[in-house]
Protein backbone atom coordinates (compact mmCIF):
# COMPACT_ATOMS: atom_id res chain seq x y z
CA UNK A 1 0.00 0.00 0.00
CA UNK A 2 2.32 2.85 -1.37
CA UNK A 3 -0.79 5.60 -0.13
CA UNK A 4 -0.27 8.89 -2.35
CA UNK A 5 2.64 8.78 -5.35
CA UNK A 6 3.65 11.69 -7.51
CA UNK A 7 6.13 11.65 -10.48
CA UNK A 8 8.63 13.61 -10.83
CA UNK A 9 10.15 14.30 -7.82
CA UNK A 10 12.14 17.17 -9.28
CA UNK A 11 12.06 18.82 -12.61
CA UNK A 12 13.44 21.56 -14.05
CA UNK A 13 11.74 23.28 -17.17
CA UNK A 14 13.10 26.46 -19.29
CA UNK A 15 10.37 29.02 -19.50
CA UNK A 16 7.54 28.20 -22.63
CA UNK A 17 8.03 24.49 -21.86
CA UNK A 18 5.24 21.93 -21.02
CA UNK A 19 4.77 19.06 -18.65
CA UNK A 20 2.90 16.84 -16.49
CA UNK A 21 2.90 15.92 -12.93
CA UNK A 22 1.52 12.51 -12.11
CA UNK A 23 -0.48 11.49 -9.60
CA UNK A 24 -1.77 8.46 -7.86
CA UNK A 25 -3.42 7.11 -4.84
CA UNK A 26 -4.10 3.29 -4.03
CA UNK A 27 -6.80 4.08 -1.45
CA UNK A 28 -9.50 3.85 -3.13
CA UNK A 29 -10.41 7.77 -2.53
CA UNK A 30 -12.86 9.61 -4.11
CA UNK A 31 -11.46 12.94 -3.72
CA UNK A 32 -8.18 14.41 -5.04
CA UNK A 33 -6.38 17.50 -4.68
CA UNK A 34 -3.29 19.19 -6.39
CA UNK A 35 -1.80 22.51 -4.27
CA UNK A 36 1.38 24.14 -4.80
CA UNK A 37 3.45 25.44 -1.96
CA UNK A 38 5.25 28.51 -1.40
CA UNK A 39 7.80 29.82 0.96
CA UNK A 40 5.92 31.47 3.60
CA UNK A 41 2.19 31.20 1.97
CA UNK A 42 1.17 27.95 3.19
CA UNK A 43 -0.62 25.54 0.68
CA UNK A 44 -2.93 26.85 -1.77
CA UNK A 45 -5.71 24.48 -3.93
CA UNK A 46 -4.74 24.53 -7.46
CA UNK A 47 -7.78 22.29 -8.59
CA UNK A 48 -9.56 19.55 -6.78
CA UNK A 49 -11.37 16.58 -7.83
CA UNK A 50 -14.87 15.64 -5.80
CA UNK A 51 -15.17 12.78 -7.23
CA UNK A 52 -14.06 10.11 -10.57
CA UNK A 53 -15.32 11.98 -13.50
CA UNK A 54 -15.57 15.89 -12.02
CA UNK A 55 -12.68 18.83 -11.98
CA UNK A 56 -13.05 22.55 -10.37
CA UNK A 57 -11.06 25.21 -9.86
CA UNK A 58 -9.16 25.95 -6.63
CA UNK A 59 -7.90 29.13 -5.47
CA UNK A 60 -5.26 29.50 -7.77
CA UNK A 61 -5.52 28.25 -10.97
CA UNK A 62 -4.41 30.14 -13.91
CA UNK A 63 -1.94 28.45 -16.04
CA UNK A 64 -2.56 25.03 -15.44
CA UNK A 65 -4.83 22.18 -15.93
CA UNK A 66 -5.86 19.05 -14.48
CA UNK A 67 -6.82 15.29 -15.85
CA UNK A 68 -9.30 12.65 -13.39
CA UNK A 69 -7.67 10.33 -15.90
CA UNK A 70 -9.93 7.16 -13.32
CA UNK A 71 -10.38 7.03 -9.62
CA UNK A 72 -6.52 6.21 -8.97
CA UNK A 73 -4.87 8.95 -11.18
CA UNK A 74 -5.37 13.08 -11.24
CA UNK A 75 -2.64 14.51 -13.42
CA UNK A 76 -1.58 18.31 -13.43
CA UNK A 77 -0.74 19.98 -16.46
CA UNK A 78 1.79 23.28 -17.06
CA UNK A 79 0.78 23.84 -20.82
CA UNK A 80 3.65 26.83 -20.78
CA UNK A 81 5.94 27.43 -17.78
CA UNK A 82 6.72 30.78 -15.84
CA UNK A 83 9.04 31.20 -13.15
CA UNK A 84 6.25 31.92 -11.39
CA UNK A 85 5.24 28.57 -10.95
CA UNK A 86 8.21 27.26 -9.61
CA UNK A 87 7.11 25.78 -6.29
CA UNK A 88 6.70 22.78 -5.00
CA UNK A 89 3.71 20.71 -5.63
CA UNK A 90 1.70 18.32 -3.43
CA UNK A 91 -0.92 16.20 -4.42
CA UNK A 92 -3.49 14.90 -2.14
CA UNK A 93 -6.81 12.77 -1.80
CA UNK A 94 -9.47 11.77 0.80
CA UNK A 95 -12.32 9.49 1.47
CA UNK A 96 -16.12 10.37 1.53
CA UNK A 97 -16.44 8.77 4.78
CA UNK A 98 -13.33 10.49 6.45
CA UNK A 99 -12.12 13.90 6.99
CA UNK A 100 -8.32 13.04 6.45
CA UNK A 101 -6.41 14.37 3.61
CA UNK A 102 -3.23 12.15 2.44
CA UNK A 103 -0.44 13.95 0.82
CA UNK A 104 2.25 13.13 -1.62
CA UNK A 105 5.73 13.69 -1.07
CA UNK A 106 5.72 16.39 -3.19
CA UNK A 107 7.19 17.56 -6.97
CA UNK A 108 9.81 20.61 -6.42
CA UNK A 109 9.26 22.39 -9.77
CA UNK A 110 12.37 24.98 -10.84
CA UNK A 111 11.04 27.06 -14.06
CA UNK A 112 14.18 28.93 -15.17
CA UNK B 1 -13.31 33.09 -1.26
CA UNK B 2 -12.08 32.26 2.35
CA UNK B 3 -9.21 34.06 3.57
CA UNK B 4 -7.21 32.16 6.48
CA UNK B 5 -4.92 34.09 8.80
CA UNK B 6 -2.79 32.25 10.87
CA UNK B 7 -0.10 33.68 14.27
CA UNK B 8 2.69 33.71 14.77
CA UNK B 9 5.10 33.08 11.74
CA UNK B 10 7.53 31.43 14.35
CA UNK B 11 7.22 30.33 18.02
CA UNK B 12 10.11 29.32 19.77
CA UNK B 13 9.36 27.58 23.05
CA UNK B 14 11.69 25.70 26.26
CA UNK B 15 10.66 21.98 26.09
CA UNK B 16 8.13 20.99 28.60
CA UNK B 17 6.43 24.47 27.92
CA UNK B 18 3.19 25.34 26.13
CA UNK B 19 2.91 26.11 22.64
CA UNK B 20 -0.42 28.18 21.55
CA UNK B 21 -1.21 28.88 17.41
CA UNK B 22 -3.77 30.73 16.55
CA UNK B 23 -6.15 30.97 13.19
CA UNK B 24 -8.58 33.61 11.78
CA UNK B 25 -11.04 32.68 8.91
CA UNK B 26 -13.83 34.96 7.14
CA UNK B 27 -16.21 32.87 5.82
CA UNK B 28 -18.84 31.39 8.63
CA UNK B 29 -19.44 28.98 6.24
CA UNK B 30 -17.10 26.63 7.18
CA UNK B 31 -17.45 23.84 8.92
CA UNK B 32 -14.05 21.90 9.06
CA UNK B 33 -10.87 23.01 10.64
CA UNK B 34 -7.65 20.87 10.35
CA UNK B 35 -3.87 21.14 11.58
CA UNK B 36 -1.47 19.55 9.83
CA UNK B 37 2.21 19.07 10.84
CA UNK B 38 4.84 19.31 8.33
CA UNK B 39 8.84 18.52 8.59
CA UNK B 40 11.34 20.31 7.35
CA UNK B 41 11.52 18.54 3.30
CA UNK B 42 8.38 16.04 4.27
CA UNK B 43 4.73 16.52 3.38
CA UNK B 44 2.12 17.83 5.44
CA UNK B 45 0.33 15.53 7.89
CA UNK B 46 -2.91 15.94 9.89
CA UNK B 47 -2.64 16.27 13.66
CA UNK B 48 -6.38 16.99 14.44
CA UNK B 49 -9.23 18.48 13.65
CA UNK B 50 -12.62 20.36 14.72
CA UNK B 51 -15.84 19.99 13.21
CA UNK B 52 -18.01 23.20 13.64
CA UNK B 53 -20.62 21.50 15.67
CA UNK B 54 -17.69 20.56 18.48
CA UNK B 55 -15.86 23.23 20.73
CA UNK B 56 -13.30 21.40 21.32
CA UNK B 57 -10.97 18.54 20.90
CA UNK B 58 -8.47 16.79 22.63
CA UNK B 59 -5.43 13.95 21.88
CA UNK B 60 -3.00 13.55 24.64
CA UNK B 61 -0.53 16.96 24.54
CA UNK B 62 -2.46 18.50 21.36
CA UNK B 63 -5.63 20.15 21.52
CA UNK B 64 -7.79 22.34 19.11
CA UNK B 65 -10.68 24.85 20.54
CA UNK B 66 -13.49 26.68 17.73
CA UNK B 67 -14.87 30.26 18.33
CA UNK B 68 -17.19 29.96 15.85
CA UNK B 69 -19.19 33.11 16.77
CA UNK B 70 -15.37 34.87 17.10
CA UNK B 71 -14.63 32.75 13.83
CA UNK B 72 -11.33 31.59 15.05
CA UNK B 73 -9.74 28.69 15.80
CA UNK B 74 -6.48 27.49 17.77
CA UNK B 75 -4.40 24.48 18.35
CA UNK B 76 -2.90 24.25 22.08
CA UNK B 77 0.40 21.92 22.41
CA UNK B 78 1.54 20.75 26.00
CA UNK B 79 4.63 19.49 27.32
CA UNK B 80 6.37 20.37 24.47
CA UNK B 81 9.14 17.85 23.20
CA UNK B 82 12.03 18.60 20.90
CA UNK B 83 10.55 16.43 18.39
CA UNK B 84 7.17 18.87 18.26
CA UNK B 85 9.46 21.03 16.24
CA UNK B 86 8.12 21.41 12.74
CA UNK B 87 6.14 23.79 10.92
CA UNK B 88 2.06 23.87 11.55
CA UNK B 89 -0.70 25.20 9.42
CA UNK B 90 -4.05 25.60 10.26
CA UNK B 91 -6.96 25.07 7.25
CA UNK B 92 -10.62 25.72 7.03
CA UNK B 93 -13.00 23.98 4.68
CA UNK B 94 -16.50 24.59 3.61
CA UNK B 95 -18.32 20.55 3.05
CA UNK B 96 -14.47 18.79 2.43
CA UNK B 97 -14.07 20.14 -1.22
CA UNK B 98 -11.90 23.76 -1.27
CA UNK B 99 -9.74 24.07 1.48
CA UNK B 100 -8.04 27.38 2.63
CA UNK B 101 -4.57 26.95 4.69
CA UNK B 102 -3.16 29.79 6.50
CA UNK B 103 0.41 30.76 5.95
CA UNK B 104 2.19 28.66 8.76
CA UNK B 105 4.07 28.85 12.08
CA UNK B 106 7.68 27.54 12.70
CA UNK B 107 7.87 26.07 15.86
CA UNK B 108 10.99 25.80 17.23
CA UNK B 109 11.40 23.91 20.97
CA UNK B 110 14.24 24.05 22.54
CA UNK B 111 15.87 21.35 24.97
Amino acid sequence: NAGVTQTPKFQVLKTGQSMTLQCAQDMNHNSMYWYRQDPGMGLRLIYYSASEGTTDKGEVPNGYNVSRLNKREFSLRLESAAPSQTSVYFCASRQFSYNEQFFGPGTRLTVL
Amino acid sequence: GENVEQHPSTLSVQEGDSAVIKCTYSDSASNYFPWYKQELGKRPQLIIDIRSNVGEKKDQRIAVTLNKTAKHFSLHITETQPEDSAVYFCAASKNFNKFYFGSGTKLNVKP
